[in-house]
């Protein structure tokens, strides 16, 4: 099975500060589906970015993915405060398709 | 636009089994599979599996074998969940989620959760 492990565990910024949020996969991910997910408290998770660098319906261009293979990225580049949140990667390449176990940012 | 309504709370005995369901509308539901993710309190989310809204096939986490059974309706774009000998660890949120069409992912829509708490 394919391990993904994120980092840091917590991230602590400021406002308008750039986020780099990791994501590391114990063996290659087909790029493709390689997703990130954004969730706060009490809700559902929301997709963020799909096929590693695609921004999905809504999501504002202050969020971009890249990467490939068995590293992959999530960049905010300016935070605003309704960023604050738990992020997760995903992969749906092959079974199980686990989570990250999340990158919590905080203020 | 698409909606993912799922059943209500439930509170069930250690050794029980519950069965959540999964509205689905907005789309065409057996062109894309349908996928199921817990969240315990506090904790991660964790893939439960995945459903292929066509012909049903499904594949699943491996901590769950023996104990989860994935189903659909396509007559009312339902999809189904039910996991049996339910203990204290399986006390968590339930989502399920609107994956892909040929590819399992991504998951773009979710439904509201469900949570499921096992207690005597």
């Amino acid at each position: 099975e394919i391990v993904l492990m994120q980092s840091p565990g917590t991230l602590s910024l400021s406002p308008g500060e750039r986020a780099t949020l990791s994501c590391r996969a114990s063996q290659s991910v087909s790029s493709g589906s390689l997703a990130w997910y954004q969730q706060k408290p009490g809700q559902a998770p929301r997709l963020l970015i799909y096929a590693a660098s695609s921004r999905a319906t809504g999501i504002p261009d202050r969020f971009s993915g890249s990467g490939s293979e068995t590293d992959f990225t999530l960049t905010i580049s300016r935070l605003e405060p309704e960023d604050f949140a738990l992020y997760y990667c995903h992969q749906t390449g092959s079974s199980p398709a686990l989570f990250g176990q999340g990158t919590k940012l905080e203020i | 636009q698409v909606q993912l309504v799922q059943s209500g709370a439930e509170v069930k005995g250690p050794g029980a089994s519950v069965k959540i369901s999964c509205k689905a509308s907005g789309y065409t539901f057996n062109a894309y599979y349908i996928h199921w993710v817990r969240q315990a309190r506090g904790q991660g989310l964790e893939w439960v599996g995945v459903i292929n809204g066509a012909v049903g096939a499904t594949r699943h986490a491996q901590k769950f074998q023996g104990r989860v059974a994935m189903t659909r309706d396509t007559s009312t774009t339902t999809a189904y969940m039910e996991l049996s000998s339910l203990t204290s660890e399986d006390t968590a949120t339930y989502y399920c989620a609107k994956g892909g069409n040929r590819t399992w992912g991504p998951l773009e829509h979710w439904g509201r959760g469900t949570l499921v708490t096992v207690s005597s």
